[in-house]
């Protein structure tokens, strides 16, 4: 098993530009997410899937969109990428609502 | 509002030296309390998982163990490869996304 999977690794983006995070996960997992991780400032949650066909905003949702796929893949858009958006970007999931977590390797991204 | 707060931000400890980290939260209606293991460049680990007050859990030279209010994660006699930042997180409490609120995690570095 793989676990979660995302790409790509890094990404350099200039302004205004658009990008597409991808994520996917073997553990036929209901659940899915994603996170934003600054320095000082922690994990913070951007959107979730509790489910497939089921999207709902997190902590910090202004400037994403997401897309749940089909039950393994859940991505990440940037239509007009920011500055502000610099940061590294966690996809998890996890079978259901009392389960942990399981994290995938991050995708680290630059916006110039 | 649902808040994670770890301490000391940094923790440097000579190899053997046991010692504790912190994790206090406020979370009403806690439906389990997470312990992750994050090394650099990588996405987190999962460790523990905590339900109940009074509640401890083991692995190698780590225990983890949950009062009404905080957790502590006890480390004895660390090795250099216990070098990470551990991170504590919450589920968000009832009404709220569907997501782990993170603390802002423990840096921990074992010297030989």
């Amino acid at each position: 098993n793989a676990g979660v999977t995302q790409t790509p690794k890094f990404q350099v983006l200039k302004t205004g530009q658009s990008m597409t995070l991808q994520c996917a996960q073997d553990m036929n997992h209901n659940s899915m997410y994603w996170y934003r991780q600054d320095p000082g400032m922690g994990l913070r949650l951007i959107y979730y899937s509790a489910s497939e066909g089921t999207t709902d905003k997190g902590e910090v949702p202004n400037g994403y969109n997401v897309s749940r796929l089909n039950k393994r893949e859940f991505s990440l858009r940037l239509e007009s990428a920011a500055p502000s958006q610099t940061s590294v970007y966690f996809c998890a999931s996890r079978e259901d609502s009392y389960n942990e977590q399981f994290f995938g390797p991050g995708t680290r991204l630059t916006v110039l | 509002e649902d808040q994670v707060t770890q301490s000391p931000e940094a923790l440097r400890l000579q190899e053997g030296e046991s010692s504790s980290l912190n994790c206090s939260y406020t979370v009403s209606g806690l439906r389990g309390l997470f312990w992750y293991r994050q090394d650099p460049g990588k996405g987190p680990e999962f460790l523990f998982t905590l339900y109940s007050a009074g509640e401890e859990k083991e692995k190698e030279r780590l225990k983890a163990t949950l009062t009404k209010k905080e957790s502590f994660l006890h480390i004895t006699a660390p090795k250099p490869e216990d070098s990470a930042t551990y991170l504590c997180a919450a589920p968000y409490s009832g009404g709220g996304a569907d997501g782990l609120t993170f603390g802002k995690g423990t840096h921990l570095i074992i010297q030989p």
